[in-house]
């Protein structure tokens, strides 16, 4: 059984930084690439972040460039995404999934239940 | 500009069919997308790929009253038998190197 969990969310205040993880289980994490989508409350999917399978390759998206940073540790089976300066805009519940892989596109074909982001004073 | 457009909303009747849309942008019509359902308060779950030749392939445990195909730069989710439990949101979603892209989302109501 596939699982996704993230973990790390919370209140921080505007200009502050939070380090949010993702652990993966039931598949082998170093053949995927893992990507960051994230949801505002009661607004649609929005897409972060990517990173390759080894961590060389690694993109975001022009909302959160120079801001966020994705990493990942193979070793461990786990995906981080490390947010600066957070923005009320950032507010928003995030999740992890697998990215494409030798097996699949980039079609998300597993998700964690998110972790909750809240940015306010 | 690789981008996604969903009809904001849709219904249909318990027990009927549904056709979904999701339009790809002008350049972009031989791009596969994915359909993903999204229940309230919960993750996002992925339920198959659409290829441009109208081929689907579904997610694990996925049932065969969910269904794809495609015509020039729409592709489609189709969803068979409706039962109560399939009104909540859909989107889809496309990729390209560097990008990820979802559309607007589609709420569906099951009358």
């Amino acid at each position: 059984q596939v699982q996704l969990v993230e973990s790390g969310g919370g209140l921080v205040e505007p200009g502050g930084s939070l380090r949010l993880s993702c652990a993966v289980s039931g598949v082998t994490f170093s053949d995927y690439y893992m990507s960051w989508i994230r949801q505002a409350p009661g607004k649609g999917l929005e897409w972060v972040s990517y990173i390759s399978s080894s961590g060389t390759t690694i993109y975001y998206a022009d909302s959160v460039k120079g801001r966020f940073t994705i990493s990942r540790d193979n070793a461990k089976s786990s995906l981080f995404l490390q947010l600066d300066s957070l923005r009320a805009e950032d507010t928003a519940v995030y999740y992890c999934a697998t990215d494409q892989s030798r097996y699949s596109n980039a079609d998300f074909h597993y998700w964690g239940q998110g972790t909750l982001v809240t940015v306010s004073s | 500009q690789l981008v996604l457009t969903q009809s904001p909303s849709a219904s249909a009747y318990l027990g009927a069919s549904v056709k979904l849309t999701c339009t790809l942008s002008s350049g972009h019509s031989s791009y596969a997308v994915a359909w993903h359902q999204q229940q309230p308060e919960k993750g996002p779950r992925y339920l198959m790929k659409v290829n441009s030749d109208g081929s689907h392939s579904r997610g694990d445990g996925i049932p065969d009253r969910f269904s794809g195909s495609s015509f020039g730069a729409e592709r489609y989710l189709t969803i068979s038998s409706l039962q109560s439990e399939d009104e909540t949101d859909y989107y889809c979603q496309t990729w390209d190197t560097g990008i990820r892209v979802f559309g607007g989302g589609t709420n569906l109501t099951v009358l």
